[in-house]
């Protein structure tokens, strides 16, 4: 089955600052990859998705990127606001498959 | 547009007491309905995941079980919980990829 790893477990930035998140899969066949916010106490909210055959997505400070031949993805926060503090998952989707892969969850920290 | 629900809220079940929790969904017909639990500080676990009436596929054996009795219903019950049980239970729902999740019920188990 798909595995995903994500690194870092714990990040802590300045406000104004960017962040990075990076996750690899395993499983060719993913096609689908999600990114979820969840702050304390709510429920996972989506964010950003990217599909296998773009490279990248942009929604005004979050972009993700997916390279398909390294089997990574990873997501870019600029300009970084203490509202952005909140754990963020990512997930991979092999194509037929309703079944997300998770990440284990990088926890986001912005210092005012 | 979609909502999807979830109560109770919150719960607080001694250790040996059965549980029900409801999840529903309006606005789609015939989604894929998903049951994770997260523990306090960790990731998603899927439990149960359903892609019609009756049928429930199983991740994880426990002691819990799934049913989805209609086409946007979907119930996670346990006949005995555990203090392992304790959670932040979430249901989802999915029509072709994205997934979307419920507010959540939080389960304490005493």
């Amino acid at each position: 089955g798909e595995n995903v790893e994500q690194h870092p477990s714990t990040l802590s930035v300045q406000e104004g600052d960017s962040a990075v998140i990076k996750c690899t899969y395993s499983d060719s066949a993913s096609n689908y990859f999600p990114w979820y916010k969840q702050e304390l106490g709510k429920r996972p909210q989506l964010i950003i998705d990217i599909r296998s055959n773009v490279g990248e997505k942009k929604d005004q400070r979050i972009a993700v990127t997916l390279n398909k031949t390294a089997k990574h993805f990873s997501l870019h926060i600029t300009e970084t606001q203490p509202e952005d503090s909140a754990v963020y998952f990512c997930a991979a989707t092999p194509g037929g498959s309703y079944i997300p892969t998770f990440g284990r969850g990088t926890s986001l920290i912005v210092h005012p | 547009s979609q909502t999807i629900h979830q109560w109770p809220a919150t719960l607080v079940q001694p250790v040996g007491s059965p549980l029900s929790l409801e999840c529903t969904v309006e606005g789609t017909s015939n989604p894929n309905l998903y049951w994770y639990r997260q523990a306090a500080g960790r990731g998603l676990q899927l439990l149960f995941y359903s892609v019609g009436i009756g049928q429930i596929s199983s991740e994880v054996p426990q002691n819990l079980s799934a049913s989805r009795p209609q086409d946007r219903q979907f119930i996670l019950s346990s006949k005995k919980l555990l203090l392992s049980d304790s959670g932040f239970y979430l249901c989802a729902w999915s029509a072709a990829d994205e997934q979307y999740f419920g507010p959540g019920t939080r389960l304490t188990v005493t």
